[in-house]
């Protein structure tokens, strides 16, 4: 059990710039978690894949946002013309299947626009 | 809908005594509930989860934590507190009635724990 691993790790950009993140979950893990977390906040929820499909979006991923998850295993978190309120921690996890699975998470990407 | 409130932005505890952090909860049906902590720059690290069964759950580090469906709370003790227990920590809310799959946050609790 290697964890889940996040890259890069932070990431400074000018406004309106595009930026990527990956995540790479246990390996076993079928469910693929991707969270917004602001400082003195806790997580909030973005978007679920199960394995490639992409099942849950909340209100929050705006049309800048995209995110996929192409053979079930990694994921990409796409934002579009990156705004300051963009600023966040980045969180990625993955459980196994069934509600009750605990998620496990990665040490996030830190994103800081300029 | 489901939300968490932890009522405590910070806890102040001496090493040696007993830690309590706060969280109460709302689902319209039944709660998967977790505890998370989190060290700086780093993410979340799950430490113990309730599904049905007995109300006191044992989880990670000599943590546990009591759910009181009659008060909707789920507080996270730890008999004797250590210093390296300084961090802020997260109690999370999962409808399990509920379609979708996404876990809901409280706002979090700093502990401090003094030598």
């Amino acid at each position: 059990d290697t964890g889940v691993s996040q890259n890069p790790r932070h990431k400074i950009t000018k406004r309106g710039q595009n930026v990527t993140f990956r995540c790479d979950p246990i390996s076993e893990h079928n469910r693929l978690y991707w969270y917004r977390q602001t400082l003195g906040q806790g997580p909030e929820f973005l978007t679920y894949f199960q394995n490639e499909a992409q099942l849950e979006k909340s209100r929050l991923l705006s049309d800048r946002f995209s995110a996929e998850r192409p053979k079930g295993s990694f994921s990409t978190l796409e934002i579009q013309r990156t705004e300051q309120g963009d600023s966040a921690m980045y969180l990625c996890a993955s459980s196994l299947g069934g509600n009750a699975q605990p998620q496990h998470f990665g040490d996030g990407t830190r994103l800081s626009i300029l | 809908a489901q939300s968490v409130a932890q009522p405590e932005d910070q806890v102040n505890v001496a090493e040696g005594n007993p830690l309590t952090v706060k969280c109460t909860y709302s689902v319209s049906g039944n709660p998967y509930l977790f505890w998370y902590v989190q060290y700086p720059n780093r993410g979340l690290q799950f430490l113990l989860k309730y599904i049905t069964g007995d109300n006191l759950v044992k989880g990670s580090y000599g943590f546990e934590a009591e759910f009181n469906k009659s008060q909707t709370s789920f507080h996270l003790k730890k008999p004797s507190a250590l210093v390296s227990d300084s961090a802020l920590y997260f109690c999370a809310v999962r409808d399990r009635e509920a379609a979708g799959n996404k876990l809901t946050f409280g706002g979090g609790t700093r502990v401090l724990v003094k030598p």
